[in-house]
C-alpha cells in the first residue's frame, strides 16, 4: 500500500537558518511521482518540486533543495537561510501508476520562521 | 499560466443542506480529482473522474457525494446532506493523461467549506 510519512509536525526555526524537511514513501510499485506543496495560511496548495522514481538526481532551485534516496525511500526538502515568507505547510506526496494519477498526501509538516 | 479555479472560495451551509462545489479544470486537462483537507490534516483523496465516469473513489466518498461534469467546462462536487464533518477545505484538481509519465495535478485554490 502506498503512504507518506512525514514524521516532524512542527518545526520553527530562526530566520536565515537551514531547515530540512523529512519525508518517508511506501510504495510496491517501481515508477513513481514524488512531490512537495507549499501551503501558505491561505490554504491553498503550491506546487514545489516533481520527481520520477528513475531520477534520483538531487535537484536545487534557489534557495530549495531537494535529495530523493530510493536505498531509503526518503524525498527530503531542505530551505537555505530560511526566510519569514517560508513560513507555512508544506507537504509531500506520492503518486503511482498503480493509482493513476491519485495523490497520498503526508501529514504535512508546519514550518515557522521567526524573524 | 492555465490554472484550475474554484468557486465558492467559502461557502457556510446548515446541517442537511445540499451543497454544490464547483471547478473549472485546465481546458486540455482529462482527468478531474476531489481532495479534502479537514483542518488541520492532510489532505485526503475523494474521486477522480475520467471519460465522464468515476475512474477511482475512496472510503471517504460515500452516497452522499456525487460528481458530475454536467457541461465541457465545470466539474462539480454535490453533497446531497452536509453533516458537521464534511466541513473541510476541498480541492479540485485536474491533469493530462498526455502528461504520463511526467504526471503531475494543478491544484485550485480551494473551497473552504463550513457547516453549522
Amino acid at each position: 500500500a502506498q503512504k507518506v510519512t512525514q514524521a516532524q509536525t512542527e518545526i520553527s526555526v530562526v530566520e536565515k537558518e537551514d531547515v530540512t524537511l523529512d519525508c518517508v514513501y511506501e510504495t510496491r510499485d517501481t515508477t513513481y511521482y514524488l512531490f512537495w506543496y507549499k501551503q501558505p495560511p491561505s490554504g491553498e496548495l503550491v506546487f514545489l518540486i516533481r520527481r520520477n522514481s528513475f531520477d534520483e538526481q538531487n535537484e536545487i532551485s534557489g534557495r530549495y533543495s531537494w535529495n530523493f534516496q530510493k536505498s531509503t525511500s526518503s524525498f527530503n526538502f531542505t530551505i537555505t537561510a530560511s526566510q519569514v515568507v517560508d513560513s507555512a505547510v508544506y507537504f509531500c506526496a506520492l503518486s503511482d501508476l498503480n493509482t493513476g494519477n491519485q495523490f497520498y498526501f503526508g501529514t504535512g509538516t508546519s514550518l515557522t520562521v521567526i524573524p | 499560466e492555465p490554472e484550475v479555479t474554484q468557486t465558492p472560495s467559502h461557502q457556510v451551509t446548515q446541517m442537511g443542506q445540499e451543497v454544490i462545489l464547483r471547478c473549472v479544470p485546465i481546458s486540455n486537462h482529462l482527468y478531474f480529482y476531489w481532495y479534502r483537507q479537514i483542518l488541520g490534516q492532510k489532505v485526503e483523496f475523494l474521486v477522480s473522474f475520467y471519460n465522464n465516469e468515476i475512474s477511482e473513489k475512496s472510503e471517504i466518498f460515500d452516497d452522499q457525494f456525487s460528481v458530475e461534469r454536467p457541461d465541457g467546462s465545470n466539474f462539480t462536487l454535490k453533497i446531497r446532506s452536509t453533516k458537521l464533518e464534511d466541513s473541510a477545505m476541498y480541492f479540485c484538481a485536474s491533469s493530462d493523461p498526455s502528461d504520463r509519465p511526467n504526471t503531475e495535478a494543478f491544484f485550485g485554490q480551494g473551497t473552504r467549506l463550513t457547516v453549522v
